[in-house]
């Protein structure tokens, strides 16, 4: 695509289910990075992959959050039993190989609240 | 220690001045230096780059990189309204690291 694209732009849910963010990289985009954004706050690095595989995964803050990227494009982050701690911005972005080099182009982003 | 620092400011400067951002970063093996735009309630956009010591140009950017001092700043030349955002400093060494962000208004 054109840009990167995530889904849903916003999403509430309550306290103790499940939810699935979606992010679709850039066409030919190797890496694709996760990152959560707090109010006022930098973008906190979650965890990373090039290609299909995850190459880092200690920005995961426990073991209710996991992502993946099975085909090598779209990836997605799943949060499990959320709590109200977890709502934020979550953010994509991705790149090309070497994507290190040249910076990365972010999607607009997953607002979650939970209640 | 944060692996990026940045002065969250608010920092406000009146139009047409010179504004100037700063960055240390903690990781001496990073080699790839950058300057986010973020308005506010909008995503990051990327305005510059930098890989080597020195100053790098762009319009009315101009990116400073010290490697030795672990240092990065951006000036922003002739300051417009427009220019009003919170500037994130990105680093690579491990993962892609960010700043928290300097708020800049530039007061017309």
């Amino acid at each position: 695509g054109a840009g990167v694209s995530q889904s849903p732009r916003y999403k509430v849910t309550k306290r103790g289910q499940d939810v699935a963010l979606r992010c679709d990289p850039i066409s030919g985009h190797v890496s694709l990075y996760w990152y959560r954004q707090a109010l006022g706050q930098g973008p906190e690095f979650l965890t990373y992959f090039n290609y299909e595989a995850q190459q880092d995964k200690s920005g995961l803050p426990n073991d209710r959050f996991s992502a993946e990227r099975p085909e090598g494009s779209i990836s997605t982050l799943t949060i499990q039993r959320t709590e109200q701690r977890d709502s934020a911005m979550y953010r994509c972005a991705s790149g090309p190989l070497g994507g290190a080099n040249y910076g990365y182009t972010f999607g607009s982003g997953t607002r979650l609240t939970v209640v | 220690q944060k692996e990026v620092e940045q002065n969250s400011g608010p920092l406000s400067v009146p139009e047409g001045a010179i504004a100037s951002l700063n960055c240390t970063y903690s990781d001496r093996g990073s080699q790839s230096f950058f300057w986010y735009r973020q308005y506010s309630g909008k995503s990051p956009e990327l305005i510059m780059s930098i890989y080597s010591n020195g100053d790098k140009e762009d319009g009315r950017f101009t990116a400073q990189l010290n490697k030795a001092s672990q240092y990065v700043s951006l000036l922003i030349r002739d300051s417009q309204p427009s220019d009003s955002a919170t500037y994130l400093c990105a680093v690579t060494g491990n993962q892609f690291y960010f700043g928290t962000g300097t708020s800049l208004t530039v007061i017309p």
